[in-house]
């Protein structure tokens, strides 16, 4: 799997949006773009996922650059429940397959302040 | 919502004793998955299994480690005798099918090592 950059820590404030980017530049065409988080103590939870077009879903918006070099998780509103790490995850589609395993980095440890 | 569960939640044992960590998929999975997350480390990949046999395993499952899903229902991790690096958290997850792409993780288990 291709190999994301993330910045190791970011801080918001409560209510505000985040954007949380991630750096993919050796991205394959049949990479997906998946996005996790892990809550303090809690197993890694699904957020998001996208390939070229940007996505919405309850959680959280997914903009994909163009050239898919890199992407942008959105929090719309960030609670203080939304403190956790983010990890930004190439997955491809076809080896490995969308069944295969996930390739954890290190994600980002996002900071919500009252 | 169903959701992965793990058993039992923390483990303590003594180094070289085996230990068995169980896992409750949801019920119309197909792929189940076993990570492990040192403290203050990267969710590592161990293993994936489906249709009964293991898919892929990474360089941590050696000898020592075992998966099987016994009674079609519980999905289980073994590691026969335990080291004292063998202390992490562990976690269970799964996946509906092929063309699904999120991954539902469980609450994980905490194994120590004495």
């Amino acid at each position: 799997d291709a190999k994301t950059t993330q910045p190791n820590s970011m801080e918001s404030n409560e209510e505000e949006p985040v954007h949380l980017p991630c750096n993919h530049s050796t991205i394959s065409g049949t990479d997906y773009i998946h996005w996790y988080r892990q809550l303090p103590s809690q197993g890694p939870e699904y957020v998001i996922h996208g390939l070229t077009s940007n996505v919405n879903n309850r959680m959280a918006s997914l903009a994909i650059a163009e050239d898919r070099k890199s992407s942008t998780l959105i929090l719309h509103r960030a609670t203080l429940r939304d403190a956790a790490v983010y990890y930004c995850i190439l997955r491809d589609k076809f080896y490995g397959g969308s069944q295969g395993n996930l390739i954890f980095g290190k994600g980002t440890k996002l900071s919500v302040k009252p | 919502e169903p959701e992965v569960t793990q058993t039992p939640s923390h483990q303590v044992t003594q180094m070289g004793q085996e230990v068995i960590l169980r896992c409750v998929p949801i019920s119309n999975h197909l792929y189940f998955y076993w990570y492990r997350q040192i403290l203050g480390q990267k969710v590592e990949f161990l293993v994936s299994f489906y249709n009964n046999e293991i898919s892929e395993k990474s360089e941590i499952f050696d000898d020592q480690f075992s998966v099987e899903r016994p009674d079609g229902s519980n999905f289980t991790l073994k590691i026969r005798s335990t080291k004292l690096e063998d202390s992490a958290m562990y976690f269970c997850a799964t996946q509906r099918g092929a063309s699904y792409n999120e991954q539902f993780f469980g609450p994980g288990t905490r194994l120590t090592v004495l």
